[in-house]
């Protein structure tokens, strides 16, 4: 299994509507992230959490909200998602400021 | 904010050419990191380096961190079918934003057999 499970994989919505991205993770980490990918922009960072009651906005935070439930549990949401929402999302963790960063494998997201 | 300007943006080589990408920043970063995604997949680490002029190897894999520490190269020699993915170029400062990473755009490498 994964160490860090990324739900659903692929997703296909309207615009308006709410869309939650999950991610858990099993390695234990403190800090968990979410980017957002689109071809020839590479990866850019959207929210991160240091712990749970830890929440930073990234680069590009606008139109998106994410909760810290439990120290493995790092979800990403859309509340009311737009076509240029459509992007390959991935959540990431890491222990501490000098760790290695794990990704999961990926939420395909299409906003029609 | 800092950015990282990786290049070619993509390359198309036949199999068994050596590859080299780089990335080059306007500000100092103490830590450089190389990661390649392999399609469908998640980005994986390849090598980290951590002081200015270190030179690491990971199989057919160097890179090595600049001496300006603005810049960083990989280099794949002897290039094989399964090393077609995008790989992305990463720098850390510690002091800013607690250590998070600031990526690359990628470069995409493409293997003929």
């Amino acid at each position: 299994d994964a160490d860090v499970t990324q739900t659903p994989r692929n997703r296909i919505t309207k615009t308006g509507k709410r869309i939650m991205l999950e991610c858990s993770q099993t390695k234990g980490h403190d800090r968990m992230y979410w980017y957002r990918q689109d071809p020839g922009l590479g990866l850019r960072l959207i929210y991160y959490s240091f712990d749970v009651k830890d929440i930073n906005k990234g680069e590009i935070s606008d139109g998106y909200s994410v909760s810290r439930q439990a120290q493995a549990k790092f979800s990403l949401s859309l509340e009311s998602a737009i076509p240029n929402q459509t992007a390959l999302y991935f959540c990431a963790t890491r222990q501490g400021s000098s760790g290695e960063l794990f990704f999961g494998e990926g939420s395909r997201l299409t906003v029609l | 904010g800092q950015q990282l300007n990786q290049s070619p943006q993509s390359m198309f080589i036949q199999e068994g050419e050596d590859v080299s990408m780089n990335c080059t920043s306007s500000s100092i970063f103490n830590t450089w990191l190389w990661y390649k995604q392999d399609p469908g997949e998640g980005p994986v680490l390849l090598i980290a380096l951590y002081k200015a002029g270190e030179l690491t190897s990971n199989g057919r894999l160097t890179a090595q961190f600049g001496i300006t520490r603005k810049d960083s190269f990989l280099n794949i020699s002897a290039s094989i079918p399964s090393d077609v993915g995008i790989y992305f170029c990463a720098g850390q400062n510690r002091g800013g934003s607690q250590g998070n990473l600031i990526f690359g755009k990628g470069t995409k490498l493409s293997v003929k057999p």
